[in-house]
């Protein structure tokens, strides 16, 4: 069974630029939450989709945005990218939004903004 | 404000040697506690789940535990081998509207061969 695949890999951009990142959950998982992991801050919580919904965000700027598809797969948007947006975004799914559902994460996309 | 921390920040240990991390957590209504294991630079291993009703989980040479009312978990490691090397994160779990997990900041470990 395949896990979490984000892509792309690695994204460079140039600040103020829009940033595009994509997620496919594991097969029948219906929620995905973005992290965004900083150098030096933690993993923060950004958003939270479940069954095409918006369920939850995080204290991030609303440049941060995302959506949910029909089949559960998920993308991120960063718009005026900023040179502190630079950093690892990881994608976790779980298989429903029953609390303490186990989340399972994805190897993420490293954003460089230059 | 619910906060997870995680000590040592670092800590290296010679090979075979049993080592414990520890997370502790401020709210004590916690769901589930999850143990990650992150490669530099890669995403993040599930290693064990605890439910809010469980005192313990075990799988290989890990065993984790959770005491709610102390509000601490601990990460035990058996017979480290330098394939252990990494950065061991320990997440709670709130449920509720939000359902998101609050990461502490991390143990990084490095077991030397």
């Amino acid at each position: 069974e395949a896990g979490v695949t984000q892509s792309p890999t690695h994204l460079i951009k140039t600040r103020g630029q829009q940033a595009t990142l994509r997620c496919s959950p594991i097969s029948g998982h219906t929620s995905v939450y973005w992290y965004q992991q900083a150098l030096g801050l933690g993993l923060q919580f950004l958003l939270w989709y479940d069954e095409g919904e918006e369920r939850n965000r995080g204290n991030f700027p609303p440049r941060f945005s995302g959506r949910q598809f029909p089949n559960y797969s998920s993308e991120l948007n960063v718009n005026a990218l900023e040179l502190e947006d630079s950093a690892l975004y990881l994608c976790a799914s779980s298989r429903n939004r029953g609390a303490g559902t186990e989340a399972f994460f994805g190897q993420g996309t490293r954003l460089t903004v230059v | 404000k619910q906060e997870v921390t995680q000590i040592p920040a670092a800590l290296s240990v010679p090979e075979g040697e049993n080592l414990v991390l520890n997370c502790s957590f401020t709210d004590s209504a916690i769901y589930n506690l999850q143990w990650f294991r992150q490669d530099p630079g890669k995403g993040l291993t599930s290693l064990l789940l605890i439910q809010s009703s469980q005192r313990e989980q075990t799988s290989g040479r890990l065993n984790a535990s959770l005491d709610k009312s102390s509000g601490r978990s601990t990460l035990y490691i058996a017979a480290s081998q330098p394939g252990d090397s990494a950065t061991y994160l320990c997440a709670g779990t709130y449920g509720g509207a939000t359902n998101k997990l609050i990461f502490g900041t991390g143990t990084l470990l490095a077991v030397q061969p």
